[in-house]
């Protein structure tokens, strides 16, 4: 079974500084998902940002990137000129390939990060 | 991005009571429709796969006798907690898809207490 592993139970950051967040994973699978979900108050679950794993290239969305080690098996998320938004829960996710292993998804147990204005 | 809801958002019923939960795609059609479990300030953990027309696949320790589930349709997955117990308090989210290689949406989740 894949598990994932979020060391870092809560951050700060100062607003319009970078913050990264980092996430390791285990599995055997050598094709498979990584994600980034932000959970703000109101519980609802968002995609910050996805990686395949075959794809060497570290996905980026606006202000979110990820630097992701398949060999390491690391997948932090860097967040730069950070916003009072951003304050949330991330959670990093593994999913397998279809036709691989669970199919849904699997969940670290979360950031904390808190946005000093 | 696609529309997943939950109804209803949160719900308070007596022990040993029956509460169902309902997970609608708004827009899309949802081969496949997951439901997780979240206690509070701790991780998403799944419970089950829902599949449209078939049974539901449960998660290891999960008691598929007391949270029932049913995908009788493309849009709407349900999930009944039988005999509620104070233990059974969480928040309850699903999320939806169209197929293995589309992104899965997530509802507001339902917070679920037993008293």
């Amino acid at each position: 079974a894949q598990t994932v592993t979020q060391s870092q139970p809560e951050m700060s950051v100062q607003e319009a500084e970078t913050v990264t967040l980092s996430c390791t994973y285990d599995t055997s699978e050598s094709d498979y998902y990584l994600f980034w979900y932000k959970q703000p108050p109101s519980r609802q679950m968002i995609l910050v940002i996805r990686q395949e794993a075959y794809k060497q290239q570290n996905a980026t969305e606006n202000r979110f990137s990820v630097n992701f080690q398949k060999a390491a098996k690391s997948f932090s998320l860097k967040i730069s000129d950070s916003q009072l938004g951003d304050a949330a829960m991330y959670f990093c996710a593994y999913k397998s390939q279809p036709g691989g292993g669970a199919d849904g998804l699997t969940f670290g147990k979360g950031t904390h990060l808190i946005i000093q204005p | 991005g696609a529309v997943v809801s939950q109804h209803p958002s949160w719900v308070i019923c007596k022990s040993g009571t029956s509460v169902k939960i309902e997970c609608r795609s708004l827009d899309f059609q949802a081969t496949t429709m997951f439901w997780y479990r979240q206690f509070p300030k701790q991780s998403l953990m799944l419970m089950a796969t829902s599949n449209e027309g078939s049974k539901a696949t449960y998660e290891q320790g999960v008691e598929k006798d007391k949270f029932l589930i049913n995908h009788a349709s493309l849009t709407l997955s349900t999930l009944t907690v039988t005999s509620a117990h104070p233990e059974d308090s969480s928040f309850y989210i699903c999320s939806a898809r169209v197929s293995p290689n589309t992104e899965a949406f997530f509802g507001q989740g339902t917070r679920l207490t037993v008293v």
